[in-house]
């Protein structure tokens, strides 16, 4: 059973820019949740959807945004890029909403 | 204060040790406690789910809820290099997850 992907696995943007970021959850799972980490603050809950809905929304500015599509597939977009966005975003799967999670190997966004 | 405390250590044992991580935590509504080791460069990966208080044993690794005290620890016997990783605490009100920062454990062969 493949295990949850998620592209780009490393990028480099510089400050004002935007990114996307994808994940894939696995099979049969409806709920994607995002998080960052930064080694000072650790895991931060950004938002979680299910069913293409979102669910729950943790203390992040506006400029953090995402969507599920149909097949449960997730992304999300930071906007005007800060230097302090540089952190290592992950994405989570379960099968039920708020449900036993499962990461992927996450994206690591630089911004200089 | 954060919803959730953790000592971010580094921590470093000798092979075969017994190896304590603990964390404690502020919101008497948590229910789901959770460990997650998680490998450098890798996502966290799930080690213990427990619901109540007292203790769960999995191999090698027990993880004890204290709610209590609100406290919670998982412990590591017969520590192996393989163990060396960052390990997160993980606590759920049944609508969101709150995490530790984790601690860096080094098991020394």
């Amino acid at each position: 059973k493949a295990g949850v992907t998620q592209t780009p696995r490393y990028l480099i943007k510089t400050r004002g820019q935007q990114v996307t970021l994808s994940c894939s959850p696995i099979s049969g799972h409806r709920s994607v949740s995002w998080y960052q980490q930064t080694p000072g603050q650790g895991l931060q809950f950004l938002f979680e959807y299910f069913s293409e809905t979102q669910r729950n929304k943790g203390n992040f500015p506006g400029r953090f945004s995402g969507r599920q599509f149909s097949n449960s597939r997730s992304e999300m977009n930071v906007s005007t890029l800060e230097l302090g966005d540089s952190a290592l975003y992950l994405c989570a799967s379960s099968l039920v909403l708020a449900g036993e999670l499962f990461f992927g190997e996450g994206s690591r966004l630089t911004v200089l | 204060q954060k919803e959730v405390e953790q000592d971010p250590g580094p921590l470093s044992v000798p092979e075969g040790a017994i190896v304590s991580l603990n964390c404690t935590y502020s919101n008497s509504a948590f229910q789901y406690f959770m460990w997650y080791r998680q490998y450098s460069r890798k996502g966290p990966e799930l080690l213990m789910y427990t619901y109540s208080s007292g203790n769960k044993e999995d191999g090698r690794f027990t993880a004890q809820v204290d709610k209590s005290s609100k406290y919670i620890s998982l412990f590591i016997r017969d520590s192996q290099p393989s163990d060396s990783a960052t390990y997160l605490c993980a606590m759920s009100t049944g609508n969101q997850f709150y995490f530790g920062t984790g601690t860096s454990l080094t098991v020394i062969p």
